[in-house]
């Protein structure tokens, strides 16, 4: 069946540091999808990316979809304490119905 | 707010009660989800409902028992769990078919003594 891993599974950074997550689906997607999870918190979305190479950015977050469909990162420029949670990313298989969701980046931030 | 509403936030329950959860969407979506999130596990799909049909169904034991009595309203009726059914379980709904945006609920907590 289809599986969708991220690492980092932890990470740990200082205030003002970088942060990158990323993304690895072991069959193409139709599309990627990116949720936040705060601590006690349930997944909110954060964007979707559709085409292969695609780029989008929020203020100090930049979402990258790769080439062939399979794979994703989440990179975040100087990190502050707000930025604090889990991050997922989900997609669908081409044909399929239904999100799979990667198995999540918990990121903490050390003020 | 996200415009789909769980109740209850909590809920501790023994093996042998019996209990339901319910979710309420407000954003006039046509597909509703349960997930199960345990520590250290991905989010698990349990069901899905497409216009009040259940489209899918993954491998989830018989004392989780769904129903979807309109496309506003999903419960997951609880009975005879066991303590590993522990866990925070995610309502979530899209306009139409999984590939969408998922709007989650804010959870229930489940504890199985």
């Amino acid at each position: 069946g289809q599986q969708v891993m991220q690492i980092p599974q932890y990470q740990h950074v200082q205030e003002g540091e970088d942060f990158t997550t990323y993304c690895n689906s072991s069959t193409t997607l139709s599309n990627i999808q990116w949720y936040k999870q705060r601590p006690g918190g349930h997944p909110v979305f954060l964007i979707q990316l559709v085409k292969s190479g695609e780029v989008k950015k929020q203020k100090r977050l930049t979402f990258q979809f790769g080439e062939a469909k399979k794979n994703s990162s989440l990179h975040i420029t100087a990190t502050q304490t707000t930025d604090v949670g889990t991050y997922f990313c989900a997609g669908p298989a081409a044909g399929a119905n239904n999100l799979f969701f990667g198995t999540g980046t918990r990121l903490t931030v050390i003020p | 707010e996200t415009g789909v509403t769980q109740t209850p936030r909590h809920l501790v329950m023994g093996m042998t009660n019996k209990k339901s959860l319910k979710c309420e969407q407000h954003l006039g979506h046509n597909a509703m989800y349960w997930y199960k999130q345990s520590a250290k596990k991905p989010l698990e799909l349990m069901f899905v409902y497409s216009l009040e049909e259940r489209v899918e169904n993954n491998s989830v034991p018989s004392r989780f028992s769904p129903e979807c009595p309109n496309s506003s309203h999903l419960f997951l009726h609880l009975h005879t769990l066991q303590p590993e059914d522990s866990a925070l379980y995610l309502c979530a709904s899209s306009p139409s078919g999984g590939k969408n945006i998922q709007y989650f609920g804010a959870g229930t907590r489940l504890s199985v003594l």
